[in-house]
């Protein structure tokens, strides 16, 4: 298993600026995930974080507004830029599991209120 | 990814045996099926992962037919803190951390 710590757990921006999401996995991995949840609605893939590469981003999602570092095998950071009210929403850390029947474990969240 | 179809929502009472039905007509021959239960204010949690017929753990059961176009998740005697989204989900297992999530279904489990 893994355990995922995510920080902060919960902020309220104002509109315009932009916030740096922190997360930390107890074990190296190579594939960290961001996801995004809008309020009431289901999780949508953001981004996949490679360690030593560039973010590969999904459809809609665009470096820019969500730059990613991957520094170690442990941590990465999402970053939501120039923030607006439509950004708010829970953004969520993953990672794959390594055993057989493969699961994946994802952080607590982090609740971005944009005001 | 193979897309997959939930019921919104469902309501059951303690100690009853609720099933949920996840369709995925489109799934392909290496996709497993993964069903994950959220909180809420907490990130998804993994319950129980098939490829084919039945399988069981300490939490659920999953139920599997011949076809795979379709899975039943099955909690046992639920209890109120059962009380969350349950997603479906279908896709390679050797990449789980990268899911793609339907619009789950919101289990409320009634005194």
């Amino acid at each position: 298993s893994a355990v995922i710590s995510q920080k902060p757990s919960r902020d309220i921006c104002q509109r315009g600026t932009s916030l740096t999401i922190q997360c930390q996995v107890d074990s190296q991995v190579t594939m960290m995930f961001w996801y995004r949840q809008q309020p009431g609605q289901s999780l949508t893939l953001i981004a996949t974080a490679n360690q030593g590469s560039e973010a590969t981003y999904e459809s809609g999602f665009v470096i820019d507004k969500f730059p990613i570092s991957r520094p170690n095998l442990t941590f990465s950071t999402l970053t939501v830029s120039n923030m607006s009210p439509e950004d708010s929403s829970i953004y969520l850390c993953s990672v794959g599991g390594t055993q057989v029947v493969t699961e994946a474990f994802f952080g607590q969240g982090t609740r971005l209120t944009v005001v | 990814l193979a897309k997959t179809t939930q019921p919104i929502s469902m309501d059951s009472y303690e100690g009853q045996e609720v099933n949920i039905t996840c369709s995925h007509n489109n799934i392909a021959t290496n996709d497993y099926i993964t069903w994950y239960q959220q909180f809420p204010s907490q990130g998804p949690r993994f319950i129980i992962q098939g490829y084919k017929t039945k399988v069981t753990n300490e939490v659920a059961s999953l139920f599997i037919p011949a076809d795979r176009k379709s899975s039943t998740l099955s909690l046992p005697r639920v209890s109120l803190s059962d009380t969350a989204v349950y997603y479906c989900l279908v896709g390679v297992n050797t990449n789980a951390g990268k899911s793609t999530f339907g619009d789950g279904t919101t289990l409320t489990v009634k005194p």
